[in-house]
């Protein structure tokens, strides 16, 4: 138990569909992401929110949407997905503002796009 | 551009010995570097922290190194086991606020009975 709670573990849909992924951390962390792993490729950050606000969009296409309520909550709205987008979706939280940071991952969201 | 790389994509040991996984970046000037270790299927876990003005550290089995001249890191496992076969992450941040955590592609351990 990371103290990340990622839902669902897996998601199959297909790229008509409208679906969410959600995250929720019990640490009391102020920062929040979102990364996508693929095979054989490195972590690829996606967004970053600090104390819920938006401070990372990296180049992701608009048919991720994400959303963040509060510090403790983070969304990841999906629509017309391509098969492409098939990945590992982790979220992962951090202190944020400290002098060292570490960020503490969920067990992530398996997607695969049909 | 700015990179992070890992030396190998796989690496396989006989148990009992001492992996060495390297992490080199280039166009980044990190106050402290990372590792983390991910099974397969699994978000990446915190292992090891180490700072720029540190040349070592060490936690019961793991030593990691930091060489900034050299822009690299060495993370050692000694007397491995099977059971630390994963694949292995270094990261760092890309600014002074840890918000923003690259990460390199990874190096994955087998190591064998």
């Amino acid at each position: 138990e990371t103290g990340v709670t990622q839902t669902p573990r897996h998601l199959v849909m297909g790229m008509t569909n409208k679906k969410s992924l959600k995250c929720e951390q019990h640490l009391g962390h102020n920062a929040m992401y979102w990364y996508k792993q693929s095979a054989k490729k490195p972590l690829e950050l996606m967004f970053v929110y600090n104390f819920k606000e938006q401070t990372e969009n990296n180049s992701v296409p608009s048919r991720f949407s994400p959303e963040c309520p509060n510090s403790s909550h983070l969304f990841l709205h999906l629509h017309t997905l391509q098969p492409e987008d098939s990945a590992l979706y982790l979220c992962a939280s951090s202190q944020a503002r400290a002098e060292v940071d570490t960020i503490y991952f969920g067990e992530g969201s398996w997607l695969t796009v049909v | 551009s700015q990179k992070i790389e890992q030396n190998s994509e796989a690496l396989n040991i006989q148990e009992g010995k001492t992996a060495t996984l390297t992490c080199n970046y280039t166009n980044y000037s990190p106050a402290y570097l990372q590792w983390y270790r991910q099974d397969p299927g699994r978000g990446p876990v915190f292992l090891l922290l180490i700072r720029e003005n540190e040349k070592e550290k060490r936690k019961e089995r793991l030593k990691v190194t930091f060489d900034t001249t050299l822009k690299q890191s060495l993370f050692h496992i000694t007397a491995s086991q099977p059971a630390d076969s994963a694949t292995y992450l270094c990261a760092l941040v890309r600014d002074n606020y840890g918000q923003n955590f690259v990460f390199g592609p990874g190096t994955r351990l087998s190591v064998l009975p």
